[in-house]
């Protein structure tokens, strides 16, 4: 079955350390996406990527970084400059422009990021 | 910027209660309308959506929403909640030709038996 995969679901972290969380899909989608969802603020844009080589910040970009190498991958790197990290992390893709379902995402189970 | 407001953030309901879920965007060109779920322990998924023609568009599960372009608003509906229907519902708007979607902050809907 096509889908989204992210990795790991549960994630502790000690204060100043990097981690980062996976996303995989195997959809043939163009463009990715990374979402925080805290409590009470619904989900808020990280980064997104539309093609492979290229990605641009969202609204909350600061103390995050990510990487599109491949098309199918767009890990996302929760940095120790991420002043309060303790979260959600929803990753989406949906298909280029153009194409069917074409603004339409697909997300994943999401990573619970806790820092200790 | 476009942006999405939820007015209600938790909604109790009992079961055969009618539903209906304010989202107001704000952003004065075309939009793309969206209702998201987010079932207890499940993935974000689809409810419905608005691209073009008739604002009244239905979605899974007997759900329903209208697009009033006046009122800058796409609120959600349905006629008789289930238990089943417990879950955090999302409107999301995609502005223009912007490839980003941007999120309210989230419904809590309870459902009573």
């Amino acid at each position: 079955d096509g889908g989204i995969t992210q990795s790991p679901k549960y994630l502790f972290r000690k204060e100043g350390q990097n981690v980062t969380l996976s996303c995989e899909q195997n959809l043939n989608h163009d463009a990715m996406y990374w979402y925080r969802q805290d409590p009470g603020q619904g989900l808020r844009l990280i980064y997104y990527s539309q093609i492979v080589n290229d990605f641009q910040k969202g609204d909350i970009a600061e103390g995050y970084s990510v990487s599109r190498e491949k098309k199918e991958s767009f890990p996302l790197t929760v940095t120790s400059a991420q002043k309060n990290p303790t979260a959600f992390y929803l990753c989406a893709s949906k298909p280029g422009t153009g194409r069917s379902g074409a603004n339409v995402l697909t997300f994943g189970a999401g990573s619970r990021l806790t820092v200790l | 910027a476009q942006s999405v407001s939820q007015h209600n953030h938790h909604v109790i309901l009992s079961e055969a209660a009618s539903l209906e879920l304010g989202c107001n965007y704000s952003y004065g060109g075309t939009v793309n309308l969206f209702w998201y779920v987010q079932y207890p322990g499940q993935h974000l998924q689809l409810l419905l959506k608005y691209f073009s023609g008739d604002p009244l568009v239905k979605g899974i599960k007997g759900f329903e929403a209208e697009f009033i372009k006046s009122k800058f608003s796409f609120n959600l509906r349905k006629p008789s909640v289930q238990w089943s229907d417990t879950a955090e519902y999302f409107c999301a708007v995609n502005a223009g030709t912007a490839s980003k979607l941007t999120f309210g902050t989230g419904t809590r809907l309870q459902v009573t038996l």
